[in-house]
């Protein structure tokens, strides 16, 4: 079966130290990578996407994930995150020809001063 | 460029009543998605559209859920009648058309309680 895992239902973290966010999936067939940020009371928006090439993408803000095939993982990560990172992430799947994006079921990211 | 719009923000219903819920997508986008969140949880696709074609609505319960995009532009989700687990966030995105390369906007949702 396909599916999605966000290992980490909350995060705490303290402000300026970095953070990694988990997620795991299960496919039998390639798929594409996504991660979304929902801020409170607002819709969710794209911080990154993996679609081919390299395994590290870049996204807004400062974020930055690793596709990795052989752990069927695409852990996000920040260096150095601030109190305005606050907010839930979604981790997210889209199988090849399935034109469907499958959420995990969040991560909240709360940072701390 | 405009956003994604919702209206209303908030619902508040007693089971079994009847409820709409309304979206304009992003001018000339194609494809358009309602999805339901349930507190604790991701996103679930309900039903996502091609213009005014339905291209999938298989986790739709379609015994009380409908939805509709006539002229293919702005559409609407209703649910008859509501169900107390049918409370949840219902959110609506468009794409410019359905490849994984065109990003999803989403607005930001109605919330619906169901008493």
């Amino acid at each position: 079966a396909q599916s999605v895992t966000q290992l980490d239902s909350q995060v705490p973290v303290f402000e300026e130290a970095p953070v990694e966010l988990r997620c795991n999936y299960s496919s039998s067939v390639s798929v594409y990578l996504f991660w979304y940020v929902q801020y409170p009371n607002q819709g969710l928006q794209l911080l990154l996407k993996y679609l081919s090439g390299s395994t590290l993408v870049k996204g807004i803000n400062g974020f930055e994930a690793e596709f990795n095939k052989s752990q069927t993982s695409f852990h996000l990560r920040k260096p150095s995150v601030h109190i305005s990172d606050t907010a839930e992430y979604f981790c997210a799947v889209e199988f090849t020809g399935g034109f469907k994006t499958i959420f995990g079921a969040g991560t909240r990211l709360f940072v701390k001063a | 460029e405009a956003g994604v719009a919702q209206s209303p923000r908030y619902k508040i219903i007693e089971k079994r009543q009847s409820v709409a819920f309304w979206c304009n997508p992003i001018s000339g986008h194609a494809t358009l998605y309602w999805y339901q969140q349930i507190l604790g949880q991701g996103p679930k696709l309900l039903i996502q559209f091609q213009n005014n074609g339905v291209v999938d609505d298989s986790q739709l319960p379609k015994d009380r859920f409908s939805a509709e995009r006539l002229k293919g532009v702005d559409s609407t989700l209703k649910i008859q009648p509501a169900k107390l687990e049918d409370s949840a966030v219902y959110l609506c995105a468009s794409s410019l058309d359905r490849s994984v390369d065109n990003e999803q906007f989403f607005g930001p949702g109605t919330r619906l309680t169901v008493l």
